[in-house]
């Protein structure tokens, strides 16, 4: 069973399109994240939900707007793509009652924008 | 601003060589993850600690948290090919957002 699964596994598209990123978890956690991991490796926080409310919205253009419909689901929508906006995405999930606790990814989004 | 500061950001060694790679921050964590990211997948959590000078040994993978939880190191004894990934620190904090800050990575190959 996958733990946290994210579709599609690759996007491609062009330049001005609008495109979503699925997530879900089926952990039971109460904590969904979204990460963007540049070309140089670096992860970086998006955005966090915790049971269907926003918790951490990092310095993300608004072209970028996240949608929990269920403690178990967290999508990614993304307006007017960019270059720039060319990563890889990870959805995460975690119990988030600690500092400590797990995050579980899951395989991530390779985006590519033309 | 890059809050944890990873060295060195790549390491290619032959097998059975030791390593150790470093995470450091001017920011105290109230805990420390390492994770290992290998290709095409999601980072997997290795080893938390959350003591200040707390180690914790994994086979052959040693942690330490430093003492004022600012820093930490992963120290791999007799690298073996499988331990080939990217090897990423993360720095927790308490809270009402219980975020974690990833380090910029090391990138480590071991060469049969």
């Amino acid at each position: 069973d996958t733990a946290v699964s994210q579709t599609p596994k690759y996007l491609v598209t062009q330049m001005g399109n609008d495109k979503s990123i699925k997530c879900e978890q089926n952990l039971g956690h109460d904590t969904m994240y979204w990460y963007k991991q540049d070309s140089k490796k670096f992860l970086k926080i998006m955005f966090s939900y915790n049971n269907k409310e926003l918790i951490i919205n990092e310095t993300v253009p608004n072209r970028f707007s996240p949608k929990s419909p269920d403690k178990a689901h967290l999508n990614l929508h993304i307006n007017s793509l960019e270059l720039g906006d060319s990563a890889v995405y990870f959805c995460a999930s975690s119990n988030n009652r600690a500092s400590w606790d797990t995050q579980y990814f899951g395989p991530g989004t390779r985006l590519t924008v033309l | 601003t890059q809050l944890l500061e990873q060295s060195p950001q790549f390491l290619s060694i032959q097998e059975g060589e030791n390593l150790t790679v470093y995470c450091n921050s001017s920011s105290v964590f109230s805990s420390l993850q390492w994770y290992r990211q290998e290709p095409g997948e999601g980072p997997v959590l290795l080893v938390t600690v959350v003591t200040g000078g707390e180690v914790k040994k994994l086979k052959r993978l040693t942690f330490q948290f430093g003492d004022a939880r600012k820093d930490s190191s992963l120290h791999i004894t007799a690298a073996q090919p499988g331990d080939t990934g990217l090897y990423l620190c993360a720095g927790g904090r308490t809270g009402s957002a219980r975020q974690l800050t990833f380090g910029s990575g090391t990138q480590l190959t071991v060469l049969p």
